[in-house]
């Protein structure tokens, strides 16, 4: 079964913080995505990996970053943590070797709150 | 630019009734369209997903959908609605370009009243 996980479901952070948000996927996806999800607004796409070492902005990526060392990981990073970075984080993951229909599979999210 | 809209963030049916919940894109290139569904505290979950073959596609827990060029639509539907049907649904579309990333709607929240 494919499986996406984010290793942290909730999570409260001050302002300022730096936060680590980490995600594995164990089905050898060269994709990997991470999106924010506010109400009203859908899914944002931040930042997406195509293969390890390689990163592209998505639509929001002002105030984060990203990491991909191992085919499997793809951590989002927010280097100092504001309060309009509350939101729903959500990691995603495609097979994808030029084929535009396949399936994105996503993790079940995590819910960061800054206070 | 490919974009997506939902219309209606909320959609309220009773029990039994028939579920529709609309989408339409923009796309300048033959898409591919997709349905999500998200329950509560939960991530994303595929229902039936457009590529291209057959315009009408089924997905699971009875759903399905139908692509219409003439319309831009690709609206979603269920003869029959259950409780467990709550959820929020999320239309996506992908034309294929700039790394074939999906966009998508706005979300529509669907209610089911006993």
């Amino acid at each position: 079964d494919v499986k996406v996980t984010q290793s942290s479901r909730y999570l409260v952070k001050r302002t300022g913080e730096k936060v680590f948000l980490e995600c594995v996927q164990d089905m050898d996806h060269e994709n990997m995505f991470w999106y924010r999800q506010d109400p009203g607004l859908g899914l944002r796409l931040i930042y997406f990996s195509y293969d390890v070492k390689m990163k592209e902005k998505g639509d929001i990526p002002e105030g984060y970053s990203v990491s991909r060392e191992k085919k499997e990981r793809f951590s989002l990073i927010l280097e100092s943590a504001s309060t309009n970075q509350t939101s729903m984080y959500l990691c995603a993951s495609r097979q994808d070797r030029g084929i535009s229909g396949n399936t994105i599979y996503f993790g079940e999210g995590s819910w960061l709150t800054v206070v | 630019a490919q974009s997506v809209t939902q219309l209606g963030s909320h959609v309220s049916v009773s029990e039994g009734a028939l579920v529709l919940l609309r989408c339409n894109y923009s796309s300048s290139v033959p898409p591919y369209l997709f349905w999500y569904v998200q329950y509560p505290n939960q991530g994303l979950q595929l229902l039936l997903k457009y590529t291209s073959a057959a315009t009408l596609v089924k997905g699971i827990n009875g759903f399905e959908a139908e692509f219409k060029k003439s319309e831009t639509s690709f609206h979603l539907t269920k003869p029959s609605a259950h409780m467990s049907d709550a959820a929020e649904y999320f239309c996506a579309v992908s034309d294929g370009r700039a790394g074939n990333m999906l966009t998508f709607g706005g979300g529509t929240r669907l209610m089911v009243k006993p």
